[in-house]
């Protein structure tokens, strides 16, 4: 099945700064990938995803590249701000059996991400 | 608000008992997903259901179920509990599209004394 490795497992900035999470994937066939902010006692929630068609995606501070041919993806955050203080998850979804139809979101272990003012 | 509510918020048991944590996905969505979250393990994909069908198996123990009603709401049922259930078990629900986004509920916290 998919396995999902993220690094760093905490990462500390500066305000201001970029801030930069890498993942890698091991399944071929997964073809989308999601980031996921989860702030202390809260639920994750979408904040940007991107297609295994697509090479770069961009919304405002926040940016995803995904290689397909290395297996891996980043998340990266400009010009963070201490509301960008989280953690982050990636996840891959593929499908569950090789050939198979039946898909499953598999999700790193996260990154704590601290911003400091 | 995500629109996928799970109830209870909390729920403190002792060990061996059985509890049921229910789920309410967003309208529209007919695909339902059950995590586990605890501080070591991350978040954990235990079973997902399609219009009532079980439709892809994690890493969910033999002592946990679920079932997705005809109205969509899911039910996560854990029996035997052991101290090392205690987690977040997140509910997740999405349209059932490989590719589109799941929105998670605000989860259950569940804590086995």
């Amino acid at each position: 099945g998919e396995n999902v490795e993220q690094h760093p497992s905490t990462l500390s900035v500066q305000e201001g700064d970029s801030a930069v999470i890498k993942c890698t994937y091991s399944d071929s066939a997964s073809n989308y990938f999601p980031w996921y902010k989860q702030e202390l006692g809260k639920r994750p929630q979408l904040i940007i995803d991107i297609r295994s068609n697509v090479g770069e995606k961009k919304d405002q501070r926040i940016a995803v590249t995904l290689n397909k041919t290395a297996k891996h993806f980043s998340l990266h955050i400009t010009e963070t701000q201490p509301e960008d203080s989280a953690v982050y998850f990636c996840a891959a979804r593929g499908p569950i059996n090789s050939g198979g139809s039946n898909y499953k979101l598999t999700f790193g272990k996260g990154t704590l991400l601290t911003v400091n003012p | 608000d995500s629109g996928v509510t799970q109830t209870p918020k909390h729920l403190i048991t002792a060990t061996g008992q059985r509890v049921t944590l229910r789920c309410s996905p967003r309208s529209g969505d007919l695909s339902v997903y059950w995590y586990q979250q605890s501080l070591d393990q991350g978040l954990q994909f235990l079973i997902q259901y399609y219009n009532g069908e079980e439709r892809a198996k994690g890493n969910i123990l033999e002592r946990f179920s679920a079932q997705q009603f005809p109205d969509l709401h899911s039910e996560l049922n854990l029996s035997s509990l052991e101290l090392g259930d205690s987690a977040l078990y997140f509910c997740a629900s999405s349209v059932g599209a490989p590719d589109t986004e799941a929105f998670f509920g605000q989860g259950t916290r569940l804590t086995v004394v």
